[in-house]
This record gives structure tokens, sequence and C-alpha cells, in this order.
């Protein structure tokens, strides 16, 4: 089985931040890699599909990249609204233990 | 616009049963593969099961702490989709979710596993 490994499990930021999340696959899964976002009490959010795909209506400062085995999802500049729990995904299959970012 | 709405969970005692639905509406449900994640209380999402569609072989896979004990399975008949639990721990206490592995996800619904 694949295994999936994000880092930091968690990070502290400000308004305004450069956020950079990592994760890495034990095994090359291509770009089937997805990137959500949850709250406390709802169910996760669709940020970035196949790796590098921003869902419509997402903000642009959200960008995913990579292939193979490592990924990176990018918070340009961070909003107020973004403090939240974020989960990569190889498609249908495992997840990521997921970063939460606190503010500093 | 797709609606996913998961039932049929609740309490339920060590090595019981339950069977989850997820009734799908607004969404193409026999072209797609469906998933089902859960999460327990205060802790990270954890896949548990998918299905592929009839054109790609309806084949299911199931992670391992579930393997063996959950089966999921479709209706595309009924634009339904479920998750049959046998054997349950306390450890599988959480709220499962059903999702496309896209945009498209329920709100969950809460099983309990307790004595």
């Amino acid at each position: 089985d694949i295994q999936m490994t994000q880092s930091p499990s968690s990070l502290s930021a400000s308004v305004g931040d450069r956020v950079t999340i990592t994760c890495r696959a034990s095994q090359n899964i291509g770009t089937y890699l997805n990137w959500y976002q949850q709250k406390p009490g709802n169910a996760p959010k669709l940020l970035i599909y196949s790796a590098s795909n921003l869902l419509g209506g997402v903000p642009p400062r959200f960008s995913g990249s990579g292939s193979g085995t490592d990924f990176t999802l990018t918070i340009s500049s961070l909003q107020p609204e973004d403090f939240a729990t974020y989960y990569c995904q190889q498609s249908h299959s495992t997840f990521g233990q997921g970063t939460k970012v606190e503010v500093k | 616009e797709a609606q996913l709405v998961e039932s049929g969970g609740g309490p339920v005692k060590p090595g019981g049963s339950l069977r989850l639905s997820c009734t799908v509406s607004g969404y193409n449900f026999e072209d797609a593969w469906f998933s089902w994640v859960r999460q327990a209380p205060g802790k990270g999402l954890e896949w548990v099961g998918r299905i592929r569609r009839k054109a790609d072989g309806g084949t299911t896979d199931c992670a391992p702490p579930v393997k063996g004990r959950f089966t999921v399975s479709r209706d595309d008949s009924k634009s339904t989709l479920y998750l049959q639990m046998d054997s349950l721990k306390t450890e599988d206490t959480a709220v499962y979710y059903c999702t496309s592995g896209l945009q498209e996800w329920g709100q969950g619904t809460l099983v309990t596993v307790s004595s």
C-alpha cells in the first residue's frame, strides 16, 4: 500500500505569509494527488486536483505542484480564512496526516 | 449541483454490524468512482474504501484496518453507495463521509462503537 507523508504536521503563520506544505508518496503516483482544506465541523473542501489544477472558485493564492512522489501546496499570501487543516490525498486512496495552519 | 446524503449511522456495540447508505443526486452516478472516508474524533481523514464504476470493472478496495470487515457496494439504478460494516471495533468510531473523490462530499454520518 502507498503511504502519504505530509509535513509539517502544524505550522504557525501570520496573515500575508507565504506558506508551503509538502506531501511525499512512498511510490510514484504520477499526478493522482489532490489537496483539501478542512475547517472544524465541516467536510473537506477540494482546492487542487491532479496535483496542480486549481478548482474553479478557489482563490489563485493557492497553487499546487509536483509529480511522481513529491508534491507541494503553496499559499502565496495567507488570509484570515485560510487558517485550517490541509490534507493531501492520493486520488481515491490514502491521505496524508494533515497540516494544521495556526495563527502565529 | 450534486448532493450526497449519508444515512445509517448511530450507536452500535463492539462486534456488531451497521450499513451506511449514501444517496447521490445531481451527478452522473454510474460514470463515477466513489470512496468512503472517515474521521475519528479529533483525528485526521482516513480513506476507508473505494468502488470503481462498472465500466472499470466495478471492483472495490478497502484500507488495511477495515479489510475483511467492511464492504463497499453500489446500486447504479438507485444512485446509491453503501458501506457494510461488520465486526465493528471501538476504533471504528468516526464520522463517515461518502465522496466522489473530488469536490462532492456528503455531510457525514456519525458511527459510535461502544459497549
